[in-house]
């Protein structure tokens, strides 16, 4: 089973609709939990971290449920500039900051 | 700040040639890490180090090594190259370790034929 994993879509989906994605992780000991972004062909950047209470940053809302090893991610109100792909992003319990990444999702978003 | 930067951003390599990919980061961070991206998967690391003169291996070290000797720079060596390492290479760096935003330099794209 892999660590972390992702459907990898793709998403396809119109401008201005609400679209989730799925991340369940493997490592019970994880403690830590973010959404990067990765646009084509560049380096992955922070969207947002991912709190035990849920977290919002605009239109994104980030949930994490310890018990199931399940952390989400919703888009409201889609933008074009939103197409990227989404990449779920666990730190085991071993520290060092070591970033264990799910495959991506990637979302285009159309007129 | 120019953060993290990578050299080169592309490079050709034949099969059983060696290189070294450059990795500097000028925001005085104390933990420097390298990633693998294939085509269509997430990143997977293949060294890390917590401080100047500290590196450890990461889930796909075989084929590379890694010295750490500055804070500022954290070259990925790859000797006898593999059509498997073709791949896309990041550095990343960042101030403190499990909460702390990671940050990534451009990249380097490799092609070992």
């Amino acid at each position: 089973r892999k660590e972390v994993e992702q459907d990898p879509g793709p998403f396809n989906v119109p401008e201005g609709a609400t679209v989730a994605f799925n991340c369940t992780y493997s490592n019970s000991a994880s403690q830590s939990f973010f959404w990067y972004r990765q646009d084509c062909r560049k380096e992955p950047k922070l969207l947002m971290s991912v709190y035990s209470s849920g977290n919002e940053d605009g239109r994104f809302t980030a949930q994490l449920n310890r018990a199931s090893q399940y952390i989400s991610l919703l888009i409201r109100d889609s933008k074009l500039s939103d197409s990227a792909t989404y990449l779920c992003v666990v730190i085991g319990g071993t520290s060092y900051g070591k970033l264990t990444f799910g495959q991506g999702t990637i979302l285009t978003v159309h007129p | 700040n120019a953060g993290v930067t990578q050299t080169p951003k592309f490079r050709i390599l034949k099969i059983g040639q060696s290189m070294t990919l450059q990795c500097t980061q000028d925001m005085n961070h104390n933990y420097m890490y390298w990633y693998r991206q294939d085509p269509g998967m997430g990143l997977k690391l293949i060294y890390y180090s917590v401080g100047a003169g500290i590196t450890d291996k990461g889930e796909v070290p075989n084929g590379y090594n890694v010295s750490r000797s500055t804070t500022e720079d954290f070259p990925l060596r790859l000797e006898l190259a593999a059509p498997s390492q073709t791949s896309v290479y990041f550095c990343a760096s960042t101030y403190g370790t499990d909460y702390n935003e990671q940050f990534f330099g451009p990249g380097t794209r490799l092609t070992v034929l």
